[in-house]
């Protein structure tokens, strides 16, 4: 069974510091990794994917890729208290049989708290 | 573009009581996916439709059936419903061309008594 490991939290940070949020994963064949944003009581929405080693920017996000580490992270600058959510890594499954090339496995979420 | 619809929002079934829960998506995406999400869980896969006329096992399939319709819909039944099936489901949609990103429906509130 694939894994994907992040730290449950909450993760509490003022707004306008830098929050961090990280995921490691199982497979070291993984290629392609998504962050998702959950807002309480809503469905996760992509708000970045990544599939090259370094950094990846997106205005206030910065995504992080190490493959030889299987580590990825999120960043996100000037923090918010909009940005307070659940923060969902997911992992796209690679060299399976079939149609399991299509599934992502998702770590269970990191808890974001941005306190004003 | 609406992007992923289910229905309904929220259900209350009696265990024991079938029900199908129904997803379309508008984006002519090739896979069709329906998770639940429980506290303390995260999200785990039930059955998967990597393409119009197949579908796969999950993680967690036993209780449930689907049938990808056609292209757009999805759906997923319980033929009887049990207690330990209280969850939120959300359904997904990807395509290759667009590097297997998944895009979630709203999700669907069951709770079974």
């Amino acid at each position: 069974q694939k894994e994907v490991e992040q730290n449950s939290g909450p993760l509490s940070v003022p707004e306008g510091a830098i929050a961090s949020l990280n995921c490691t994963y199982s497979d070291r064949g993984s290629q392609s990794f998504f962050w998702y944003r959950q807002y309480s009581g809503k469905s996760p929405e992509l708000i970045m994917s990544i599939y090259s080693n370094g950094d990846k920017e997106d205005g206030r996000f910065t995504a992080q890729l190490n493959k030889a580490s299987q580590y990825v992270s999120l960043l996100i600058r000037d923090s918010q208290p909009s940005d307070s959510a659940t923060y969902l890594c997911a992992v796209k499954e690679e060299g399976g049989s079939g149609g399991s090339n299509y599934k992502l496995t998702f770590g269970k979420g990191t808890l974001l708290t941005v306190n004003p | 573009n609406a992007g992923v619809t289910q229905t309904p929002k929220f259900q209350v079934l009696k265990t024991g009581q079938s029900m199908t829960l129904q997803c379309a998506q508008d984006m002519n995406h090739n896979s069709m996916y329906w998770y639940r999400q429980d506290p303390g869980m995260g999200l785990r896969l039930i059955y998967y439709s990597a393409s119009e006329g197949t579908t796969d096992k999950g993680e967690v399939p036993n209780g449930y059936n689907v049938s990808r319709l056609n292209k757009r819909e999805f759906s997923l039944r319980l033929e009887s419903a049990a207690p330990s099936q209280t969850s939120v489901y959300f359904c997904a949609s990807s395509d290759p061309g667009l590097n297997y990103e998944q895009y979630f429906g709203p999700g669907t509130r069951l709770t079974v008594t």
